[in-house]
């Protein structure tokens, strides 16, 4: 069964960092590429990262672009999303999705509060 | 960055069809394949339907999707309670090199 586990969400204060990770199973994770995909309070799924599954390519949505770095280590089955300079706005729930986004995990919640 | 066009909104009788759409572009929906999910509150989003009209491993026949040029549907047949939820639809757009979801369409189920 494919399983997919966020971690590393919390409580910052604005231009704080959070590094979220997602480990993965039940699938050969080194031949997927993987995204983070994210819910603010009230509003739609917003996709803000993509991978590749030799980590060849990395894409980013323009509002995290430059902030946010997305990695993974085939070698753990995780993947991993670094967040600097955190806004309030990156206030969301954030989920990892697999390729298509065919597989998600339950999300972990980043809460940007001053 | 440019998203896809749900209508944010529906409502239909329990045992009807309800059919949601989603408009994009000759970058996205145009030539590449839509997925469709649905998010219930406290879930994480489910694959319904990929590449256009393939339903994952468990998922009823009830729900088939469809593209036409541009936009693609999602069709739910016979209407249950549990269907009322958030749906989303979300391609790749090969100009923006990213993955562009729809607002969302909220169905409820009366």
């Amino acid at each position: 069964e494919v399983q997919l586990v966020e971690s590393g969400g919390g409580l910052v204060q604005p231009g704080g960092s959070l590094r979220l990770s997602c480990a993965a199973s039940g699938f050969n994770f080194g031949i997927y590429s993987m995204n983070w995909v994210r819910q603010a309070p009230g509003k739609g799924l917003e996709w803000i990262s993509y991978i590749t599954s030799s980590s060849s390519a990395t894409y980013y949505a323009d509002s995290v672009k430059g902030r946010f770095t997305i990695s993974r280590d085939n070698a753990k089955n995780s993947v991993y999303l670094q967040m600097n300079s955190l806004r309030a706005e990156d206030t969301a729930v954030y989920f990892c999705a697999r390729a298509d986004v065919d597989h998600w995990g339950q999300g972990t919640l980043v809460t940007v509060f001053s | 960055q440019a998203g896809l066009t749900q209508p944010p909104s529906m409502s239909k009788g329990l045992r009807q069809t309800a059919t949601l759409t989603c408009t994009g572009n000759s970058n996205n929906i145009g030539v590449q394949g839509t997925s469709w999910l649905q998010h219930r509150q406290g879930h994480p989003p489910k694959l319904l339907s990929y590449t256009n009209n393939n339903r994952p491993s468990g998922i009823s026949e009830r729900f088939s999707a469809s593209r036409s040029g541009n936009t693609a549907s999602l069709t739910i047949a016979g209407l249950q309670p549990d269907d009322e939820a958030d749906y989303y639809c979300s391609s790749w757009d090969t100009s923006l090199t990213a993955r562009v979801f729809g607002g969302g369409t909220k169905l409820t189920v009366l």
